[in-house]
């Protein structure tokens, strides 16, 4: 059963940068589109890109100059920048498996983030 | 980017009724779009994947369809288990969009 964690800090101060680690067990990064999917207090979901451990990356243009997702296939994790982080990027932030026709089959539980100084 | 539209944003409905959602893109996407169930402080959970397969586990009380830019999720007699918020996705093309959310309240 393939399972997805994410892990980082809670808590980053405006101006700096967000950065979150999701570690895959039961089963291989290889092969997959890893995405990072994020939630704004008692809001909507939001795709934020996707990586694969080729280097292909997707970005959703709306972060794009601030986002970098890279796949680390020797760890066996993918993770997750964001720079220059302000109080809406407050969220809880999610990493999920793409799968064939399924967007995002797997996800990990999320991670909240709140941007504060 | 594609706008996804879900109607209606919120229901009430009572444990064996009869429950659709509407999904409608801003353009066509053919039948790539995902129908995922959220409940409080838990990760979105995948139901209905290419408009109309049903994934794996998933009860066949769920059921999709539609195609272009009009879609819905039916729930054909809904259990309690089922109170939730759904959110339909496209992934016809970049970015993949989410809908705003139906939440499902017992009535």
């Amino acid at each position: 059963q393939v399972q997805l964690q994410e892990s980082g800090p809670g808590l980053v101060r405006p101006s700096e940068t967000l950065s979150l680690t999701c570690t895959v067990s039961g089963g291989s990064i290889g092969s997959y589109y890893w995405s990072w999917v994020r939630q704004p207090p008692g809001g909507g979901l939001e795709w934020i890109g996707y990586s694969h451990y080729s280097g292909t990356t997707n970005y959703n243009p709306s972060l794009k100059s601030r986002v970098t997702i890279s796949v680390d296939k020797s760890k066996n994790e993918f993770s997750l920048k964001l720079n220059s982080v302000t109080a809406t990027d407050t969220a809880v932030y999610f990493c999920a498996r793409r799968y064939g026709d399924r967007p995002f089959d797997y996800w990990g539980q999320g991670t909240l983030v709140i941007v504060s100084s | 980017a594609i706008q996804m539209t879900q109607s209606p944003s919120s229901l009430s409905a009572s444990v064996g009724d009869r429950v659709t959602i509407t999904c409608r893109a801003s353009q066509g996407i053919r039948n790539d779009l995902a129908w995922y169930q959220q409940k409080p402080g838990k990760a979105p959970k995948l139901l209905i994947f290419a408009a109309s397969s049903l994934q794996s586990g998933v009860p066949s009380r769920f059921s999709g369809s539609g195609s272009g830019t009009d879609f819905t999720i039916t729930i054909s007699s809904l259990q309690p288990e089922d109170f939730a918020t759904y959110y339909c996705v496209q992934d016809y093309n970049y970015p993949w969009t989410f809908g705003q959310g139906t939440k499902v309240e017992n009535k």
